[in-house]
């Protein structure tokens, strides 16, 4: 079965503070994708990034980073010297073939909180 | 950039109507998918369609139809709207075939209340 845990319902912090998301996941697969989006209070959800199983290099975005490791099945989000800008809800998402045929399947998402 | 735009941000209409939620992308994208957002239950696939006029069902169909007569253009209809259909729908596009793990492009959404 695939599937994709986010604990973290939700998560409040005071602007300029570093947080991380975290994003657990669960797959049979040897060649996955992983990715998340953004989704702010007007409602749109926003690709952010996409990683495939084979490459675990981190990425960094400005003030963006993801963290990938395939040993604990985890691919974590960071956010650096946060802004109220970055208050939303974060998904993560799972694409393998396996059951679903590459459909995503979707965390339950993390609302963060960035106080002024 | 790729534009997705959905027909309305916000609609209510009235159990038993048939209700038509409208799609657009613009970037020819072959995949089209329509979610239901739900609080505490996530993102939901309703239905996707990976070519004109072919479509296939998601985790929750029922209720609901699709139509994709144009490949820009993603059709949701609910057949007789109930008050449990009253949700946010969001509307997708993502290229590739079938199989596919692109990123999927969304749009801003509907808020859909059913009275």
């Amino acid at each position: 079965a695939q599937k994709v845990t986010q604990a973290q319902t939700e998560i409040s912090v005071v602007e300029k503070e570093d947080v991380t998301l975290d994003c657990v996941y669960e797959t049979r697969d040897t060649t996955y994708y992983l990715f998340w989006y953004k989704q702010p209070p007007s409602g749109e959800l926003v690709f952010l990034i996409r990683r495939n199983s084979f490459d675990e290099q981190n990425e960094i975005s400005g003030r963006y980073s993801w963290n990938f490791q395939k040993s604990t099945s985890s691919f974590n989000f960071t956010i650096t010297a946060s802004q109220v800008v970055d208050s939303a809800v974060y998904f993560c998402a799972l694409s393998a073939l396996g059951d679903s045929n590459y459909q995503l399947i979707w965390g339950a998402g993390t609302k963060l909180i960035i106080k002024p | 950039d790729v534009k997705v735009t959905q027909s309305s941000r916000y609609l209510v209409k009235r159990t038993g109507e048939k209700v038509f939620l409208e799609c657009v992308q613009d970037m020819d994208h072959e995949n089209m998918f329509w979610y239901r957002q739900d609080p505490g239950l996530g993102l939901r696939l309703i239905y996707f369609s990976y070519d004109v006029k072919m479509k296939e069902k998601g985790d929750i169909p029922e209720g609901y139809s699709v139509s994709r007569e144009k490949k820009e253009r993603f059709s949701l209809i609910l057949e007789s709207a109930s008050t449990n259909q009253t949700s946010m729908y969001l509307c997708a596009s993502s290229l590739g075939d079938r199989a596919s793990n692109q990123p999927q492009h969304f749009g801003d959404g509907t808020r859909l209340s059913i009275l």
